[in-house]
């Protein structure tokens, strides 16, 4: 049971390159979130969904598009990366909507030049 | 949006003293975690507890939803302990999810 999985770990991209961050649980979960945090804050949320084949926005959704095809997987896609979205990217799942925990990934670094 | 305020922002201990972090947010709400982000970045699922209290281990916390805050206790601190502990308030969204709202963190030295 690997919990919440991410990759890449690192990626660095030039202004205007695109790339998607992928997100996968085994935990069966029917939510899942994409989050960033920025240095000294906490994390604010990006998009998230509730369930297989579908998304809805967070607090920070321009410039990042999302998808969820599958239950256990959720990608987070940067169309043309700006220097403002250098972060680190977290995604978490959560069984339910109330009553339960939202569990996070390892995260991932990413440096937009 | 809802507030979430934790203090204080900085603290060092030496190892084996006892610590209180508090959280205060500024409106109802329908769960509230803690966590301990360590020195990888790696954040950890400490306490699940939008009320009453609950232990594990040398760490307890204790929530007041009526009051609108929540505290956490570290007992006799070891260096392990460093990092920063994120308090994080859950409101429902519109569309259906569980959205977490962040406070900045108490960043936590332990010295030997």
């Amino acid at each position: 049971n690997a919990g919440v999985t991410q990759t890449p770990k690192f990626r660095v991209l030039k202004t205007g390159q695109s790339m998607t961050l992928l997100c996968a649980q085994d935990m069966n979960h029917e939510y899942m979130y994409w989050y960033r945090q920025d240095p000294g804050m906490g994390l604010r949320l990006i998009h998230y969904s509730v369930g297989e084949g579908t998304t809805a926005k967070g607090e920070v959704p321009d410039g990042y598009n999302v998808s969820r095809l599958k239950k256990q997987n959720f990608l987070l896609g940067l169309e043309s990366a700006a220097p403002s979205q250098t972060s680190v990217y977290f995604c978490a799942s959560s069984r339910d909507l109330l009553g339960y925990e939202q569990y996070f990934g390892p995260g991932t670094r990413l440096t937009v030049t | 949006g809802i507030q979430v305020e934790q203090s204080p922002p900085d603290l060092i201990l030496q190892e084996g003293a006892n610590s209180t972090l508090r959280c205060n947010f500024s409106d109802s709400v329908n769960n509230l975690q803690w966590f301990h982000q360590n020195p990888w970045g790696q954040l950890i699922n400490l306490f699940y507890i939008p009320s009453g209290t609950k232990q594990n281990g040398r760490l307890s916390a204790t929530t007041v939803a009526t009051e609108r805050y929540s505290l956490l206790y570290i007992s006799s601190s070891q260096t392990t302990d460093s990092g920063v502990y994120f308090c994080a308030v859950g409101t429902i969204l519109t569309g259906g999810g569980n959205k977490l709202t962040f406070g900045t963190g108490t960043q936590l030295k332990v010295e030997l």
